[in-house]
């Protein structure tokens, strides 16, 4: 599976969107981004995922670019509650991509 | 459904000690896993299966071992307890392998103590 490099910290105003970046720069074609969430001392919380197009769901927005070397998870209007760590996980088809691989992901601080 | 279910929450034992922690899905997942999580760390894999009868080890499987009987049931089994395996478990569960439906449930956690 491809490597993600994720900044290790970052602020986001309650009320404003948060922005994520994820470099997942050696994506193979058949490689999916997958987004998981760990709020504090709880299990890890699948957000969205995505192959190549855009994705929207409840939760957030996912932005892939065209090389699809990078994405960007968007929480549209950030809350308190959204303060976690985020990961970023590249996996692919077969056996392996369900090991899924942590690195430390971005702590995102959702500020009053 | 009450989703990935895990017991005990908490658990101190003494070196040398042996247990199993449980867990549990309601979702006909065929895919499950356990990870350790330390302070400060990322997720590493212990050992994962792919369906009942089948097992394989993960990133970290020395001193764990575990089995596979029903669909619904993943048991982590700690043979004798070393303080290197204080830590925090999840266990996962995952209704497919690869590509676009491989989200994963995690549990709340177990978190144990080697003294």
């Amino acid at each position: 599976d491809a490597k993600t490099t994720q900044p290790p910290s970052m602020d986001c105003a309650e009320g404003r969107a948060a922005n994520l970046p994820c470099n997942h720069s050696t994506i193979s074609g058949n490689e999916y981004v997958y987004w998981y969430r760990q709020i504090h001392s709880q299990g890890p919380q699948y957000i969205i995922h995505g192959l190549k197009n855009n994705e929207t769901n409840e939760m957030a927005s996912l932005i892939i670019t065209e090389d699809r070397k990078s994405s960007t998870l968007i929480l549209p209007h950030a809350t308190l509650r959204d303060t976690a760590v985020y990961y970023c996980i590249v996996t692919g088809t077969g056996a392996g991509s369900y090991q899924l691989t942590f690195g430390k992901g971005t702590k995102l601080s959702v500020i009053p | 459904n009450a989703g990935v279910t895990q017991t005990p929450k908490f658990q101190v034992l003494k070196t040398g000690q042996s247990m199993t922690l449980q867990c549990a899905q309601d979702m006909n997942h065929e895919y499950m896993s356990w990870y350790r999580q330390d302070p400060g760390m990322g997720l590493r894999l212990i050992h994962y299966s792919v369906g009942a009868g089948i097992t394989d080890q993960g990133e970290v499987p020395n001193g764990y071992n575990v089995s596979r009987s029903t669909t619904e049931d993943f048991p982590l089994r700690l043979l004798s307890a070393a303080p290197s395996q204080t830590s925090v478990y999840f266990c996962a569960s995952s209704y497919s392998i690869g590509g676009g439906r491989n989200e994963q449930f995690f549990g709340p956690g177990t978190r144990l103590t080697v003294l």
